[in-house]
């Protein structure tokens, strides 16, 4: 059973256009859900995260919108940057479980110059 | 200051040979993650140290997996008899300490299995 899933599994985006990534989760002990950005032959790094008493936070470029009734997150990036080009990982965690992540699949991003 | 280190960062075994992989986390840092990430998939968590106490071990796939951290710094994956399907990338995290603390990820190890 998988309990975080991710689309889509790959994106396009042309530069300054909006990037868009969503996840679902199924666990509603999931108290922390953070999004990572992980480059080739890196670790993943965390990009911002989020509790589920906001629906929404923005850091720079970069906003989570959540909705703890659907159970489901999702990343936007904002004016996308050749740079941006990465591979996103969303992931959740429970303070109840010592807050090792369960991570979704990935989403390869492409931004095009 | 420096983050996590892992090494080595490339192994290649023959099936069947014992390897060994070791993290060295954030100077300071209590808990100690590690995760397996097949290509072209998100990590899935192996097991968990806090200090020197490995608190959950759920997530390794079989005896084979043996991790420890003797004096809750330094940690060692080893995986024994290799098979083929332990061919992934193994990344350690640390974290300071609290669950709501950011997780911090090594480069991780490539270790194939032939």
């Amino acid at each position: 059973q998988q309990q975080v899933k991710q689309s889509p599994q790959s994106l396009i985006v042309q530069k300054g256009g909006i990037s868009i990534i969503n996840c679902a989760y199924e666990n509603t002990a999931f108290d922390y859900f953070p999004w990572y950005q992980q480059f080739p032959g890196k670790g993943p790094a965390l990009l911002i995260a989020i509790r589920p008493d906001v629906s929404e936070k923005k850091e720079g470029r970069f906003t989570i919108s959540f909705n703890k009734s659907a159970k489901q997150f999702s990343l936007h990036i904002m004016d996308s940057q050749p740079g941006d080009s990465a591979t996103y990982f969303c992931a959740a965690s429970g303070d109840t479980n010592a807050g090792k992540s369960t991570f979704g699949d990935g989403t390869t991003l492409t931004v095009k110059p | 200051g420096a983050g996590v280190s892992q090494s080595p960062r490339y192994k290649v075994a023959k099936r069947g040979q014992d390897v060994a992989l070791r993290c060295d986390p954030i100077s300071g840092h209590v808990s100690l993650f590690w995760y397996q990430q097949a290509l072209g998939q998100g990590p899935e968590f192996l097991t968990y140290f806090q200090n020197e106490a490995q608190l959950d071990k759920s997530g390794l796939p079989s005896d084979r997996f043996f991790a420890e951290r003797p004096e809750g710094s330094v940690s060692t994956l080893k995986i024994q008899r290799t098979q083929q399907e332990d061919s992934a990338v193994y990344l350690c995290a640390s974290r300071s300490s609290g669950v709501q603390e950011t997780q911090y990820f090594g480069p991780g190890t490539r270790l194939l299995v032939l």
